[in-house]
């Protein structure tokens, strides 16, 4: 499987700040950026996810920005809330099958 | 509501015992998934299948084996767990190849001591 490096591994944040994850590719034929949310006990969720065509895509306080050129995309959160905390991992797809980053623990702090 | 189920959802064996994990979905979907995640980990690819196709993926250990009987059942067959076996597995389904959002469930917590 082709690698996906996701930073950090880590990241704490106060409540209404800015929450930034990043994640890389090597492979160009990937065509498909979601992003997965994990909750404790649960299984990852689809949380917003991007084609290549396009450079950002936003819903609600969830941003993906892309960077095609640089082989690099983005999750930003904007206004954190306590509820956003979980692990979210990054994915790219190529033919119809995910490579997942290692995740990104977020905790959001009251 | 629709879902993917994972029975049991923790699993204690010991080393070399063969253990079998299920996973059934509601969803009707063609794709099944297995993913090991180790803590600190991506989630990785074991196998899947789309329809009753089997897709093994390269670096998958022969300890680990798969059935799918039907649309909506897949087990996980680990025929003798080592100590590096112990990790979440995770199922997932897809409607099919052109429908690229998976559904996960809950996932099953083996221990192997």
């Amino acid at each position: 499987q082709q690698q996906v490096k996701q930073s950090p591994q880590s990241l704490i944040v106060q409540k209404g700040g800015i929450s930034i994850i990043n994640c890389a590719y090597e492979n160009t034929a990937f065509d498909y950026f979601p992003w997965y949310q994990q909750f404790p006990g649960k299984g990852p969720a689809l949380l917003i996810a991007i084609r290549p065509d396009v450079s950002e895509k936003k819903e609600g306080r969830f941003t993906i920005s892309f960077n095609k050129s640089a082989k690099q995309f983005s999750l930003h959160i904007m206004d954190s809330q306590p509820g956003d905390s979980a692990t979210y991992f990054c994915a790219a797809m190529g033919s119809y099958i995910p490579t997942f980053g290692r995740g990104t623990s977020l905790i959001v702090h009251p | 509501d629709a879902m993917v189920i994972q029975n049991p959802r923790y699993q204690v064996t010991q080393f070399g015992k063969p253990v079998t994990l299920s996973c059934s979905q509601t969803l009707n979907h063609n794709v099944m998934y297995w993913y090991q995640q180790k803590s600190s980990q991506a989630p990785k690819l074991l196998f899947h299948y789309y329809d009753k196709d089997f897709n093994n993926e390269a670096d998958t250990p022969d300890n680990f084996q798969s059935r799918r009987p039907n649309t909506s059942f897949c087990f996980l067959d680990i025929r003798s767990p080592g100590l590096g076996d112990a990790a979440m597995y995770l199922c997932a389904t897809s409607r099919s190849y052109d429908r690229v959002v998976l559904y996960f469930g809950p996932g099953t917590r083996l221990t192997v001591l």
